[in-house]
């Protein structure tokens, strides 16, 4: 069975601009969350969707947003992006919200 | 808000060393715990759960952990270590219907 893939690997982007990194989960699987993970930081909940709907949403502005396709690919979108939203963007997916999230291997966005 | 903390940001073993990770969580009511852990370069990858029943569970590569609801923590150990458990290792906790929280990781370095 396929595991998590997230496209792309690795953007670089300018102030100012957006970014949509995608999502595809392991098939089967309709709860796909997100999280920044950066150095000191750990990983950040960003939010959580399940057939489609978001249903938890983390700290983060409004700048942050997502969306959840029928068939449960995901995608999130960083809007007027700042210096400070450089990090490791990872998607995860299981069963239900609260079972065991199996993670793909990131999307590394740099912000210059 | 459920939040998770792991008191130990790094550490630093021996080969055969013993080790304890600590993870403290603040939620009153019935929650799932994890660890997982992330080998350089590699994904996120699931350790070892505690849903129910045992409140001492066995993970991969001889982990296991405790969990003890009346101190709130789910502390990760392993007898021996070795060169190639090094890594960085998350707890994470999830309530029920509620995101999954991490912890901010440890990062641990096995010498051999």
């Amino acid at each position: 069975k396929a595991g998590v893939t997230q496209t792309p690997r690795y953007l670089i982007k300018t102030r100012g601009q957006q970014v949509t990194l995608s999502c595809s989960p392991i098939s089967g699987h309709r709860s796909v969350s997100w999280y920044q993970q950066t150095p000191g930081q750990g990983l950040q909940f960003l939010f959580e969707y399940f057939s489609e709907t978001q249903r938890n949403k983390g700290n983060f502005p409004g700048r942050f947003s997502g969306r959840q396709f029928s068939n449960s690919r995901s995608e999130m979108n960083v809007s007027t992006l700042e210096l400070g939203d450089s990090a490791l963007y990872l998607c995860a997916s299981s069963w239900s919200a609260t079972d065991t999230q199996y993670f793909g291997p990131g999307t590394r966005l740099t912000v210059l | 808000a459920q939040s998770v903390s792991q008191h130990n940001h790094h550490v630093i073993l021996s080969e055969a060393a013993s080790l304890e990770l600590g993870c403290n969580y603040s939620y009153g009511g019935t929650v799932n715990l994890f660890w997982y852990v992330q080998y350089p370069g590699q994904h996120l990858q699931l350790l070892l759960k505690y849903f129910s029943g045992d409140p001492l569970v066995k993970g991969i590569k001889g982990f296991e952990a405790e969990f003890i609801k009346s101190k709130f923590s789910f502390n990760l150990r392993k007898p021996s270590v070795q060169w190639s458990d090094t890594a960085e290792y998350f707890c994470a906790v999830n309530a029920q219907n509620n995101d999954m929280r991490f912890g901010a990781g440890t990062r641990l370095t096995v010498k051999p």
